[in-house]
């Protein structure tokens, strides 16, 4: 199976910051790499697929890069709503598998 | 837009047997998978299999074969997921979702979720 290790487990931030979050596959997925937003009591929602493509209706703040092991999210200028948890997962292979995800709480 | 919309909440004893049922509106049912996941209480999602609509071919994780099922009924644009043997540690959050197959696979439609809670 292919693992998924996110960083950092959690952080703080304040409205306006710029947030970057880390993603490391156990081997090589290409671009199949994909990020989700989940508020409490919420199913996750599709943010950004194929590493870097923006979701329809995800707002421009949102970016994902990377390519083979190693990815990332920046939202350029967190705003209220942004505090979440956020997942990586992987595409590539059977089993689907996530990170454990990242909470962005606010300072 | 796709909607899809899950059975609600279940309580079951260890042992038992549950059915989720996911209906489906909005897009061609059959030109996308459905994925299933779940969630335990402060953990990640968890991929348990995926059903391809338009043939009945399922895949399922490693870890729940010989325990789940999954089918459709196309008449009514409806996936099901029967999970067996249910034990405590099988109560989470389950969902299912659509499967995108535009690069790899992503899931960019998801139902509101089932709490299924497994309990004596």
């Amino acid at each position: 199976d292919i693992q998924m290790t996110q960083s950092p487990p959690s952080l703080s931030a304040s409205v306006g910051d710029r947030v970057t979050i880390t993603c490391r596959a156990s081997q090589s997925i290409s671009t199949y790499l994909n990020w989700y937003q989940q508020r409490p009591g919420r199913a996750p929602k599709l943010l950004i697929y194929a590493a870097s493509v923006l979701q329809s209706g995800v707002p421009p703040r949102f970016s994902g890069s990377g390519s083979g092991t190693d990815f990332s999210l920046t939202i350029s200028s967190l705003q209220p709503e942004d505090f979440a948890t956020y997942y990586c997962q992987q595409g590539s292979d059977t089993p689907r598998t996530f990170g454990q995800g990242t909470k962005v709480e606010i300072k | 837009q796709a909607q899809l919309v899950q059975s609600g909440p279940e309580v079951k004893k260890p042992g038992a047997s549950v059915t989720v049922s996911c209906r489906a509106s909005g897009y061609n049912f059959d030109r996308y998978g459905i994925n299933w996941l779940r969630q335990a209480p402060g953990q990640g999602p968890e991929w348990m299999g995926w059903l391809r609509i338009y043939n009945g071919d399922t895949n399922y994780a490693q870890k729940f074969q010989g325990r789940v099922s999954m089918t459709t009924d196309t008449s009514t644009n409806t996936a099901y997921m029967e999970l067996r043997g249910l034990r405590s540690d099988d109560t989470a959050v389950y969902y299912c979702v659509r499967e995108n197959r535009r690069h790899g696979s992503d899931f960019d439609s998801w139902g509101q979720g089932t709490l299924v809670t497994v309990s004596s």
